[in-house]
């Protein structure tokens, strides 16, 4: 079946500009993840949705970052005024609600490069 | 809180060495936990995982098992091979919620 997928798969983009990322999970996955790689480093949590709530923002770098969710479905990432610091691979995954523990399936990512 | 720690890389061996990478967590409950792999140039995948105490999880000749009393989690291999070589994650799963805690990851490079 249709895994995760994440678009665009490379954006460049000039400091000060907006970009939006769009994720589309497994289909009937309530849970959804964003996490960012940078360079040589781990996974950075950002956001984590449950439907289309967002009960934990707790990992957004700053307020130029945001995300959405609508339908319990896609999900949109949104950074505003990008910063070079900002360049870095974005994950997306998802999972299954239930059982509590079920693993995360991800997306192949978004590679963004700010000039 | 919750947090996965892992050892630091890259770990490099030869082919067919014995391969341990490390990982401890802390957690509030009782978390699952789980190993993904990250093959140069793709997307991460799970690897394998554990949901309670002792229970020991294997794939592709890995191993893991969740030791509650060293709160530990370690990835075993008895003989890696070339096509091993990736960065390994270590990550653990609330109880009660399905967020997910991501060690900063292991580069394992194996040298024919």
């Amino acid at each position: 079946g249709a895994g995760v997928s994440q678009s665009p798969s490379n954006k460049v983009t000039e400091k000060g500009k907006d970009v939006e990322l769009r994720c589309d999970p497994i289909s009937g996955h309530t849970a959804l993840y964003w996490y960012r790689q940078s360079l040589g480093q781990g996974l950075e949590f950002l956001i984590y949705f449950q439907g289309n709530s967002a009960p934990d923002k707790s990992g957004l770098p700053s307020d130029r970052f945001s995300a959405e969710r609508t339908g319990g479905s896609v999900s949109t990432l949104t950074i505003q005024r990008t910063q070079q610091e900002d360049s870095a691979v974005y994950l997306c995954a998802s999972s299954p609600a239930l059982p509590v523990g079920n693993e995360q399936f991800f997306g192949p990512g978004t590679r963004l490069t700010v000039l | 809180g919750n947090s996965v720690t892992q050892m630091e890389g890259p770990v490099t061996l030869s082919e067919e060495a014995f391969l341990t990478i490390n990982c401890t967590y802390t957690a509030t409950g009782y978390p699952s936990l789980f190993w993904y792999v990250q093959y140069p140039g793709e997307g991460l995948q799970l690897l394998l995982k554990a949901t309670k105490a002792d229970d020991k999880g294997s794939n592709k000749g890995f191993e893991a098992t969740y030791r509650k009393e060293t709160t530990s989690f370690h990835l075993e291999k008895g003989s890696v091979q070339v096509s091993d070589s990736a960065v390994y994650f270590c990550a653990l799963s609330e109880t009660n919620f399905n967020k997910f805690y991501f060690g900063s990851g292991t580069k394992l490079n194996v040298k024919p």
